[in-house]
């Protein structure tokens, strides 16, 4: 496709389950981001892939959060333990080259039950 | 932790109006300054990428500006549309850090009314 594509849209959980967020970024993004809002906060960066570089994991809240990259394309963010506070809407963004603009998906909102 | 801060936080305006809304930080130390757009119910969409100190940028009725010797950038729209209405953020890339991570305003979320 033309855009970022994030699955699923939506996703209600238990607590304590485990969730995988997936996101495919644009055709040739080297870039790829993940963030989350939650309700009535701002977005708060949690990772970033660059090419073959190191993620730059330091936006993750906990060890419960994990995220890969496979191929330098697709990705998934992987919350383990679900917590209520885990609650938010996961966007993820891809671009060119970090400089550059970013691409949202149109996001997966989480609710943990 | 770089602050960036935006004001006002809502604007109402009329359909026809220009306006203007301002993203403030206290140090010029980052990489990029992003304004993007997030209208509801739809994905952010990026504006502009500004990196040096006068930059101005132009889309459209939109533009932007930046100053970073006093710290500020400002977002300004000519002639108001209904369809201009959403959160308009603004972000960072602070140096010391790493290029992609960006942090964000809380935005400041217009509204037009027709």
């Amino acid at each position: 496709g033309a855009g970022v594509s994030q699955s699923p849209s939506n996703k209600v959980t238990e607590k304590g389950k485990d969730v995988e967020l997936r996101c495919d970024p644009i055709s040739g993004h080297t870039a790829l981001y993940w963030y989350r809002q939650s309700l009535g906060q701002g977005l708060e960066f949690l990772i970033y892939f660059q090419g073959n570089s190191a993620p730059d994991k330091s936006g993750l809240p906990s060890d419960r959060f994990s995220a890969e990259r496979t191929g330098g394309s697709v990705s998934t963010l992987t919350i383990q333990r679900t917590q209520q506070e885990d609650s938010a809407v996961y966007l993820c963004a891809s671009s060119f080259s970090l400089d550059q603009p970013q691409h949202f998906g149109d996001g997966t909102r989480l609710s943990i039950l | 932790i770089l602050n960036v801060e935006q004001s006002p936080q809502s604007l109402h305006v009329q359909e026809g109006d220009s306006t203007n809304f301002t993203c403030s930080f206290p140090s010029s130390n980052f990489y990029a300054l992003h304004w993007y757009r997030w209208e509801t119910a739809k994905s952010p969409e990026a504006l502009f990428v500004m990196t040096l100190n006068g930059d101005e940028k132009k889309k459209g009725r939109i533009s932007a500006t930046l100053n970073t010797k006093e710290g500020y950038s400002y977002l300004y729209i000519k002639g108001s549309q209904p369809e201009d209405s959403a959160t308009y953020l603004c972000a960072l890339s602070p140096r010391g850090g790493s290029q992609g991570n960006l942090i964000f305003g809380k935005g400041t979320k217009l509204s037009v009314k027709p």
